[in-house]
């Protein structure tokens, strides 16, 4: 069974530093692998996607993950953060037939 | 192109009622996937639809039970509810099985 762990459960970031978000995963076959921003009360918005190739992805509002497989992680990156990032972010694999999420880490981008 | 659509997206219910909810998805898309997030338990997996067949199904009580329409547009209930089926219910839709786009979501509070 897949299974994804985000270590931080809270950042706190200031606005213009970088971000970097923790996330390793547990997958016996080659991963697929998500990012996905939830603002309060709303849905999940696909910020980008790993199927294979470049270990580097570039997605929506700047971010870009990079897949490590010796190490099981799939980092999310953020060189300069905006007001607007402050969102809970979720780490997700797909396995068999489902995707299956970390807990989230809620980030919090201070003035 | 027009997201994902939930309907409603409030809903208050009382202990032993049971509710419907909507999902229209994404047009052409076929495969409808229903997740529930709850602060305790975070994001499951509740079942996945594809041409109006149940492909998958989570580790749920047989009160969730879930359908899809020849428009692809599907539905889940929830039988007999329960203080503890307070959450949001989240519907995603893809056109291929690993890549799935969220709806708003439909919050669920039981009393």
């Amino acid at each position: 069974a897949q299974s994804v762990t985000q270590p931080d459960i809270h950042i706190t970031v200031s606005e213009g530093a970088s971000l970097e978000l923790r996330c390793n995963y547990s997958y016996g076959a080659t991963p697929y692998l998500f990012w996905y921003v939830q603002s309060p009360g709303q849905g999940l918005q696909l910020l980008l996607k790993y199927f294979s190739g470049d270990t580097l992805v570039q997605g929506i509002k700047g971010f870009e993950a990079e897949f490590k497989r010796s190490q099981s992680s799939f980092n999310l990156r953020k060189p300069s953060v905006h007001w607007s990032d402050a969102a809970e972010y979720f780490c997700a694999v797909r396995g068999d037939y489902k995707l299956s999420f970390g807990a989230g880490t809620t980030v919090t981008v201070r003035a | 192109k027009a997201g994902v659509t939930q309907t409603p997206r409030y809903l208050i219910k009382t202990r032993g009622q049971q509710v419907t909810l909507s999902c229209s998805p994404i047009s052409g898309h076929r495969s409808v996937s229903w997740y529930q997030q709850t602060p305790g338990q975070g994001l499951q997996f509740l079942f996945e639809y594809f041409s109006e067949t149940q492909r998958n199904k989570g580790n749920f009580p047989g009160r969730f039970s879930g359908r899809q329409f020849s428009n692809s547009r599907s539905e889940m209930n929830v039988s007999t509810l329960e203080l503890g089926d307070s959450a949001l219910y989240l519907c995603a839709s893809s056109l291929n099985p690993a890549e799935q786009y969220f709806g708003p979501g439909t919050r669920l509070t039981v009393t």
